[in-house]
């Protein structure tokens, strides 16, 4: 089965600095990848996806980059914000058919941005 | 306003009780799904359900069950053969692709 791994798996970085995390793939036909947020004590919240047929997407201060060869992809977060601070996942999933609902998670980046 | 929601926020289960979770979806999504999240764990999928009367186990659903007879409604019964229930339990909806909206989450502890 698809094995999904995440680093680091904490990350500090000042106010205003740049965030980045990354996720590494071992199942080739994979090609949904969605990141999540969760603040402490709340609940996770989809923040950025992207599809196979896409290198890169962005949405705001954050950006997701996709490389189908390496079987990477990582979460990119501009002007960082203390608002930003919390566990960031991963996954990655087959994204069609009965695949499409199988996200296999990462264990999660704790990231703490810094006033 | 639409959303999804979990009750109890707190449950704790006695040596061989089946506990039932509850998870209620107000979005008018097909899809649902239960997770089991551990700390410093990822997201871990228990089952979902991808229309009504139709759900399929994921990676962990042993000592575990659900039943999907409404759209709106998908409840996990954590039974006694569950050996190591303690944890946090989200439920989740979406229309695909994987889990969108998710629930506040039941922590669930043995006494």
């Amino acid at each position: 089965g698809e094995n999904v791994e995440q680093h680091p798996s904490t990350l500090s970085v000042q106010e205003g600095d740049s965030a980045v995390i990354k996720c590494t793939y071992s199942d080739s036909a994979s090609n949904y990848f969605p990141w999540y947020k969760q603040e402490l004590g709340k609940r996770p919240q989809l923040i950025i996806d992207i599809r196979s047929n896409v290198g890169e997407k962005k949405d705001q201060r954050i950006a997701v980059t996709l490389n189908k060869t390496a079987k990477h992809f990582s979460l990119h977060i501009t002007e960082t914000q203390p608002e930003d601070s919390a566990v960031y996942f991963c996954a990655a999933s087959t994204g069609s058919g009965a695949g499409s609902y199988q996200l296999t998670f990462g264990k999660g980046t704790k990231l703490s941005v810094i006033p | 306003d639409g959303g999804i929601t979990q009750s109890p926020k707190y449950l704790f289960r006695k040596e061989g009780q089946n506990v039932t979770l509850s998870c209620e979806q107000n979005l008018n999504h097909d899809a649902m799904y239960w997770y089991r999240q551990d700390p410093g764990q990822g997201l871990r999928l228990i089952y979902y359900s991808q229309i009504v009367n139709d759900f399929q186990k994921g990676d962990i659903a042993e000592g575990y069950s659900v039943s999907r007879e409404k759209k709106e409604s998908f409840p996990l019964t954590v039974t006694s053969a569950q050996k190591n229930p303690t944890a946090f339990y989200l439920c989740a909806s979406s229309l695909g692709l994987g889990p969108q909206h998710f629930g506040d989450g039941t922590r669930l502890s043995i006494l």
